[in-house]
């Protein structure tokens, strides 16, 4: 357990469906991140939240959307994905600048 | 730009030292860390090093930095199975949120 929980662990989804990823952390951390894990590809950072306030977009295309209602709490909306959006999503959140406890991701499936 | 570096592989026998190594371009990063991932798992934070060190134990882990070659080692002694995983090193800089993953070292021990 890493204070970090991500759901679903799986999900496939068509291109046309909408779909929400979801992260919470029990940690007390101030700032909360999501990354892209594609195979033979480094972890790409996509957003960051400190504080509930998007400090970091990594030119991430639109179909992607994150939402942070609260310190605790993560969202990546998804919406008309492709299929090389297929990947393991992961989740993480930190104490400002400290390090990063990830959750155990939520891989992604596109038909 | 940012840039990290590590071999693909390394296998070793149970009970022999792991080295893995990682080389980094930005010189200004404070922080680096090292992240363990099991199959089918997140990203666990094993250790890191602050810039102004160059050696930091911890149990069985050693963290080895050069700073001016801006190179980064992660021995692992007497390593077991349990070991076998994907070891990414991840420098980050002082007030950033970001940290640069490499494409990580799997490594593989062999009874």
């Amino acid at each position: 357990e890493t204070g970090v929980t991500q759901t679903p662990r799986h999900l496939v989804m068509g291109m046309t469906n909408k779909k929400s990823l979801k992260c919470e952390q029990h940690l007390g951390h101030n700032a909360m991140y999501w990354y892209k894990q594609s195979a033979k590809k480094p972890l790409e950072l996509m957003f960051v939240y400190s504080l509930e306030e998007r400090v970091e977009n990594n030119s991430v295309p639109s179909r992607f959307s994150p939402e942070c209602p609260n310190s605790s709490h993560l969202f990546l909306h998804l919406h008309t994905l492709q299929p090389e959006d297929s990947a393991l999503y992961l989740c993480a959140s930190s104490q400002q600048y400290g390090e990063l406890f990830f959750g155990e991701g939520s891989r992604l499936t596109v038909l | 730009g940012e840039d990290v570096e590590q071999s693909l592989f390394l296998s070793v026998r149970e009970g022999d030292s792991s080295v893995i190594n990682c080389t980094y371009t930005d010189s200004s990063s404070t922080y680096l860390y090292w992240y363990k991932q099991e199959p089918g798992a997140g990203l666990q934070l094993l250790t890191y090093i602050f810039s102004n060190m160059d050696m930091k134990q911890d149990q069985r882990l050693t963290v080895l930095l050069n700073k001016k070659d801006k190179h980064l080692s992660l021995r692992i002694a007497d390593t077991q199975t349990g070991d076998s995983a994907i070891y990414f090193c991840a420098p980050r800089k002082d007030s950033s949120y970001k940290l640069i993953f490499g494409s990580g070292t799997r490594l593989l021990v062999r009874p």
